[in-house]
């Protein structure tokens, strides 16, 4: 069975301040890996999505994410943050031979502040 | 809105009583899934559908629990003699269900259940 580590419960940074969520996973077999972000109030959305190929994976707003097999982690960054990205962020992993089923970890509050 | 509803949004319910959540995924999704989140934590599967077939259950889902699809569109989840340990937000999502694994899933903004 897979699981979600994600090392970070709280996250305060300033504006423009980079930042980096981690996550680290364990699963016995091939995975796809994750990052949903919720906004206050809002429901679980997308972010960005690893399947295969090139490791490095990016959302249209600027944050990316690296797959790093041999550490098994799946860490998010964004170089500049801004308020608006203050959020709740959820990495989840789902094994190849099983993609229906998800498994999330606990989430990353990250707080922006000015 | 085309995106995934969830009715009602929260429930307040007494111990032992019955409770049944719906959810309308987006139009043409052919998978339906059903998470529970408790604060704190991430969101725990619970089960799926492809169309109107239950593929997978978790062990999370007691016997207490029953999710139906019946025409393959909107689903139900329904709590038989609820229990303080199921107050929850209980999510539900929907994907195309098509080319797995480059499906989406979609959230709906969940059903927040409340039992005294």
């Amino acid at each position: 069975a897979q699981s979600v580590t994600q090392l970070d419960s709280q996250v305060p940074v300033f504006e423009e301040a980079p930042v980096e969520l981690r996550c680290n996973y364990s699963s016995s077999v091939s995975v796809y890996l994750f990052w949903y972000v919720q906004y206050p109030n809002q429901g679980l959305q997308l972010l960005l999505k690893y399947l295969s190929g090139s490791t490095l994976v990016e959302s249209i707003n600027g944050f990316e994410a690296e797959f790093n097999k041999s550490q098994t982690s799946f860490h998010l960054r964004k170089p500049s943050v801004h308020i608006s990205d203050t959020a709740e962020y959820f990495c989840a992993v789902s094994e190849e031979t099983n993609a229906g089923k998800s498994t999330f970890g606990d989430g990353t509050t990250l707080t922006v502040k000015p | 809105d085309t995106g995934v509803s969830q009715n009602p949004r929260h429930k307040i319910t007494k111990r032992g009583q019955n409770v049944t959540f719906r959810c309308d995924p987006i139009s043409e999704h052919n998978r339906l899934y059903w998470y529970r989140q408790t604060l704190g934590q991430g969101p725990e599967f619970l089960t799926y559908f492809q169309n109107e077939a239950q593929l997978e259950k978790s062990r999370l889902l007691s016997d207490r629990f029953s999710a139906e699809r019946p025409k393959g569109s909107f689903s139900t989840l329904e709590i038989q003699r609820t229990e303080q340990g199921d107050s929850a937000m209980y999510l539900c999502a929907s994907s195309l269900g098509v080319a797995t694994p480059l499906d989406t899933q979609y959230f709906g903004p969940g059903t927040r259940l409340t039992v005294l």
